[in-house]
């Protein structure tokens, strides 16, 4: 069986602050992880993927996702939050299997 | 090109009534997923299919949720008696296969509301 867990279902952060969420995964077989998008009113978009050529992934607009199988984690940072990255974030495990999701806020 | 297209965008219907959402995939992806999105639940799988056939429905909650997909494009899903627990929106998502390793296209969803 597969499962996903993020945690904190809210973040916030300052403008120009490190973005954090966190998202840690089970998996009995070598796990593909996806991170999706929800800007507000606005359907689901793809972030980046994992699917093994390289344990740190870069995706769109700045963010990143680092793999560690030890830690059963796929964590997606970005360096310097934008107010425009008010959004909500899900993690995925091949293919269909999401989290909760976490809203992030951005202060100005 | 045009993406995952879903109808009606707003629903609302008198409990115990049935309704029918419609998801039109984009072309040329042979699968197709339906989930629930309900405040502070996340996305709930519900069913997907590849081509016609649904290798997993796991997610139906009850027997009042049915779907179906046609000539391996449009899909519907169906809710029976409709409950005022069944409120959510309705996202449906394709992608060019059903292996773990693709990523999903996301229709906007149907608002569904039951009175």
């Amino acid at each position: 069986a597969q499962s996903v867990t993020q945690l904190g279902s809210h973040v916030s952060v300052s403008e120009g602050a490190l973005v954090l969420l966190r998202c840690n995964y089970s998996s009995s077989v070598p796990p593909y992880l996806f991170w999706y998008v929800q800007y507000p009113n606005q359907g689901l978009q793809l972030l980046l993927k994992y699917t093994s050529a390289a344990t740190l992934v870069k995706g769109i607009n700045g963010f990143e996702a680092e793999f560690k199988k030890s830690e059963t984690s796929f964590h997606l940072t970005k360096p310097s939050a934008h107010m425009s990255d008010a959004a909500e974030y899900f993690c995925a495990v091949s293919g269909y299997i999401f989290g909760t999701g976490t809203r992030l806020k951005v202060l100005a | 090109g045009a993406g995952v297209s879903q109808s009606p965008s707003n629903k609302v219907t008198e409990k115990g009534k049935d309704v029918e959402l419609r998801c039109d995939p984009i072309s040329g992806h042979t699968a197709l997923y339906w989930y629930r999105q309900s405040l502070g639940q996340g996305l709930e799988f519900l069913i997907y299919f590849q081509g016609n056939s649904a290798p997993d429905k796991s997610g139906l909650p009850s027997d009042r949720f049915s779907a179906e997909r046609t000539g391996g494009s449009v899909s519907t899903l169906t809710i029976q008696r409709t409950q005022q627990e069944d409120s959510a929106v309705y996202l449906c998502a394709s992608s060019l296969g059903s292996t773990r390793s693709y990523e999903q296209y996301f229709g906007p969803g149907t608002r569904l509301t039951v009175t």
